[in-house]
């Protein structure tokens, strides 16, 4: 089973539409990421959370909001979608007791707004 | 200024050239370095950390020059399945975020 979940991995919707993507992961990381990709323009970061109890806004957290469920669960919700949130999107963990905090991303959520 | 810019490419090598990607960082406080292959419409995975001293891992080779604030990644031999995006991640000071670069899309041919 992979270490990091992504649901869906697939999601068209309508601009207005709220939808919320879901992120999971049995790495036992306290560390939680959420970023954006778009073609040419690299990973964006829109939130992040060390704890549970520690959410932080990213370089465009803008139309998004989060919910950090559990250590395991870290969720993104966009609350009225518009047509340029159209992207691919990666959760990503790390963990801070390592010497190298690299982080290990999900294999990602294709958002489709109409 | 960017905070972590890579060329775009894409590099066109033959199997078994040696091709060499550089990427330069804004942040002088900047501690940790990465290399991340990405391959197309995946999710980026590690490829390797980048340490001071230089570090290799098999036909891999990063180097990290902080004076000049760059770091660089090393393929030798290249083969067919090296072709990716190799995306550079530094990390931001007085936090465990990462910035990525763009990335350098790498394309090796028969």
């Amino acid at each position: 089973d992979a270490d990091v979940t992504q649901t869906p991995r697939n999601r068209i919707t309508k601009t207005g539409k709220r939808i919320m993507l879901e992120c999971s992961q049995t790495k036992g990381h306290d560390r939680m990421y959420w970023y954006r990709q778009d073609p040419g323009l690299g990973l964006q970061l829109i939130y992040y959370s060390f704890d549970v109890k520690d959410i932080n806004k990213g370089e465009i957290s803008d139309g998004y909001s989060v919910s950090r469920q559990a250590q395991a669960k870290f969720s993104l919700s966009l609350e009225s979608a518009i047509p340029n949130q159209t992207a691919l999107y990666f959760c990503a963990t790390s963990d801070p007791r390592l010497a190298e905090e690299t982080q290990y991303f999900g294999p990602g959520t294709r958002l489709l707004v109409l | 200024r960017k905070e972590v810019e890579q060329d775009p490419g894409p590099f066109n090598v033959p199997e078994g050239a040696t091709v060499a990607f550089n990427c330069t960082y804004s942040n002088s406080a900047s501690q940790s370095f990465f290399w991340y292959r990405q391959d197309c419409r995946k999710e980026p995975k590690l490829l390797m950390s980048v340490y001071s001293s230089g570090n290799e891992d098999g036909r891999f080779t990063a180097q990290l020059n902080r004076a000049s604030q760059y770091i660089s990644l090393l393929i030798r031999d290249s083969k067919l399945s090296d072709s990716a995006t190799y995306l550079c991640a530094v990390t931001n000071s007085g936090y465990s975020t990462l910035t990525f670069g763009k990335g350098t899309m790498l394309l090796v041919s028969p």
